[in-house]
């Protein structure tokens, strides 16, 4: 299974761009690197996904090098409502089917953006 | 379009009861999902399924049961609590493809063993 560490937590400050690197040395062919994005008391919702290269949508980019053995979420211009804990999770979306799971969330990137 | 919701948002138990969670989302997925939250920590999946009539267990099964009869619904039950088992459940689902795997989470359900 695909081992992730990302920092405990991170700050920063309204309007600046928020990088948060996750790190998976032994990430399988068929992972994929999903983050997700938890408020107090709520479920987590899903921000972006992705395989390799980089992707982007209305509110984050993923970028992955061409190794894939790290993956960085990009938040732009971040403002107070981004506050939150930030999920990496690596893994393979088909070993459910297979009867086992390799989808793993880790402990997590507490952020907290400041005025 | 409700989601996923769960049902109850709260619960206090005495240690040996018994208690069933139950899941339900609107959105014909075929994949379910229960997981556990503890303070301070990721998300650690229970079981799951792939499909009405089928579960498979998580990372930390043990304790828990599982059944989907409806595959709107999705219960997870506790035939005999222990105080290890004081945490925040999670239900998700999601679609069934090979590739993506975006999760739908519910608002969680707050569970108490004393």
């Amino acid at each position: 299974l695909a081992k992730t560490t990302q920092p405990i937590s991170m700050d920063s400050y309204e309007g600046q761009e928020v990088n948060i690197t996750c790190s998976h040395n032994n990430i399988a062919t068929n992972d994929y690197i999903t983050w997700y994005q938890q408020f107090p008391s709520q479920g987590p919702r899903f921000i972006i996904q992705g395989y390799k290269t980089k992707v982007t949508n209305e509110v984050a980019s993923l970028f992955i090098p061409a190794d894939r053995k790290s993956s960085t979420l990009s938040l732009p211009r971040v403002s107070l409502s981004d506050t939150a804990v930030y999920y990496c999770l690596v893994g393979d979306p088909s070993s459910l089917s297979g009867g086992y799971n390799k989808l793993i969330f880790g402990a997590g990137t507490r952020l907290a953006v400041h005025p | 379009n409700a989601g996923v919701t769960q049902t109850p948002k709260f619960r206090v138990l005495k240690t040996g009861q018994s208690m069933t969670l139950l899941c339900a989302q609107d959105m014909n997925h075929e994949y379910m999902y229960w997981y556990r939250q503890d303070p301070g920590m990721g998300l650690r999946l229970i079981h799951y399924s792939v499909g009405e009539g089928t579960t498979a267990k998580g990372e930390v099964p043990d304790g828990y049961n599982v059944s989907r009869l409806k595959k709107q619904n999705f219960l997870l039950g506790l035939e005999s609590a222990a105080p290890s088992q004081t945490s925040v459940y999670f239900c998700a689902s999601s679609y069934s493809t090979e590739s993506e795997n975006e999760q739908y989470f519910g608002p969680g359900t707050r569970l108490t063993v004393t």
